[in-house]
């Protein structure tokens, strides 16, 4: 099957500006996740989504960073604006829902802030 | 929140050696546990993983983990590493009532010499 899709795969900003990262989920998978992996660190998660309802986003900086999943299908991370602590590996994973077995990790998007 | 702790940052062993790395985690309930491994390059791959039951899981590629469950602990191990195991490994952990929130450890960097 195919896996979890992420574009773009690298992305440079200069800090202030602001950047979208998109994630196609494993079809059929209900639930998707973006983590926020710091070089150094292991993935961190940022929300959670089941279908199109935000899960647990306790974890997300709100004031410069926001997520959708409108369609309960693929979804797009926002960072606005971008400072340089920001810069990491955006990481999407999709299962086929809550407590399920299958959790696929995508490959990345490298964001640089300079 | 829950604290998962890899002790060992960078290992390096020579091919046919033993291979043990620590992880320990912070949380005194009901805890899932996973090992994940990360190729140059690739996405984060599932080696193994424990729900409840036999405390020792054995996974893909010959590696297995054993929970133990008073010391906080879910050790890695393999008898005798090959170079094709370079990668970096991180253990995770998920709350029994929340399934899918992962937190992960910072990560164990393995350098296999030929």
């Amino acid at each position: 099957e195919a896996g979890v899709a992420q574009s773009p795969r690298y992305k440079i900003i200069e800090k202030r500006q602001s950047v979208a990262f998109w994630c196609n989920p494993i079809s059929g998978h209900a639930t998707l996740y973006w983590y926020q992996q710091i070089l150094g660190q292991g993935p961190k998660l940022l929300i959670q989504f089941q279908n199109n309802g935000v899960v647990d986003d306790s974890q997300l900086p709100k004031d410069r960073f926001s997520a959708e999943r409108l369609k309960g299908v693929d979804s797009t991370l926002k960072i606005q604006p971008a400072k340089l602590e920001d810069s990491a590996v955006y990481l999407c994973a999709s299962s086929p829902g809550q407590g399920a077995i299958g959790y696929t990790f995508g490959s990345g998007t490298r964001l640089t802030v300079v | 929140a829950q604290s998962v702790s890899q002790h060992n940052h960078h290992v390096i062993l020579s091919e046919a050696a033993s291979l043990e790395l620590g992880c320990n985690y912070s949380y005194g309930g009901t805890v899932n546990l996973f090992w994940y491994v990360q190729y140059p390059g690739q996405h984060l791959q599932l080696l193994l993983k424990y729900f409840s039951g036999d405390p020792l899981v054995k996974g893909i590629k010959g590696f297995e983990a054993e929970f133990i469950k008073s010391k906080f602990s879910f050790n890695l191990r393999k008898p005798s590493v090959q170079w094709s195991d370079t990668a970096e490994y991180f253990c995770a952990v998920s709350q029994g009532d929340n399934f899918n929130k992962f937190y992960f450890g910072s990560g164990t960097k393995l350098n296999v010499k030929p």
